[in-house]
């Protein structure tokens, strides 16, 4: 199906790694991508393709996939990880697709 | 630095069309490796692609909102534009334009702005 799925909520304690999940048909084909997004700001990509991360994006955040599922991994979270992130990618026919989006708590 | 910028009303009434420009600075619009995008979140919840054109003038539309959307393209302006058309309360959303490479994703965003859709 040309959906992407995420948990609504993830919590994670300062300085731990916390694992975001994203699933769906169409990550077995097509790569996805991660954004970040805080109160009233724009998304912003943090993740792409295997691996990879636009200039100036944390080394602490990291992409990985399986199967139909994309990981972002945030490795020694910091308070100003706090955020809602969503993942993006693309189905068969070329339509873009967002997952609903998970919020992330830094305890 | 690529720099995207939305523009347009506000306030739209209800059953009207809702007209947004997006105006795209320090790149070129007329690339092949690029699409640009439309993207809305209405408020508290989450991203909506809307569609995309690529500078040859290709588009893809989300099927939800295919019939209500046109996005064209103007490459001597480095503007591409977004019209929805029959609009109604729930089309009120902050409304973003995207630049969209290929293997990427969207690399770069305006700062969105938010359309109400009101009487």
């Amino acid at each position: 199906s040309s959906e992407l799925t995420q948990d609504p909520a993830v919590s994670v304690a300062l300085g731990q790694t916390v694992r975001i999940r994203c699933q769906g048909d169409s990550l077995r084909t097509y790569y996805g991508s991660w954004y970040q997004q805080k109160p009233g700001q724009a998304p912003l990509l943090v993740v792409f393709g295997e691996n990879n991360r636009p200039s100036g994006i944390p080394d602490r955040f990291s992409g990985s996939n399986s199967g139909d599922t994309s990981f972002l991994t945030i490795t020694g979270s910091q308070a100003e990880d706090e955020a809602d992130y969503y993942c993006h990618s693309r189905d068969s026919r070329g339509d873009r697709l967002f997952g609903e989006g998970t919020r992330l708590t830094v305890l | 630095q690529v720099q995207l910028q939305e523009s347009g009303p506000g306030l739209v009434m209800p059953s009207e069309t809702l007209s947004l420009t997006c105006t795209v600075s320090g790149g070129s619009v007329s690339s092949g490796s690029y699409y640009w995008s439309w993207i809305r979140q209405p408020p508290g919840k989450g991203l909506e692609w809307i569609g995309s054109i690529h500078y040859r003038g290709r588009t893809i539309y989300n099927p939800s909102l295919q019939s209500r959307v046109t996005i064209l393209i103007d490459t001597s302006k480095s503007q591409f534009s977004l019209q929805l058309s029959s609009v109604t309360t729930t089309d009120t959303a902050v409304y973003y334009c995207a630049r969209d490479v290929s293997q990427v994703g969207l690399d770069f965003w305006g700062q969105g702005t938010l359309v109400t859709v009101s009487s």
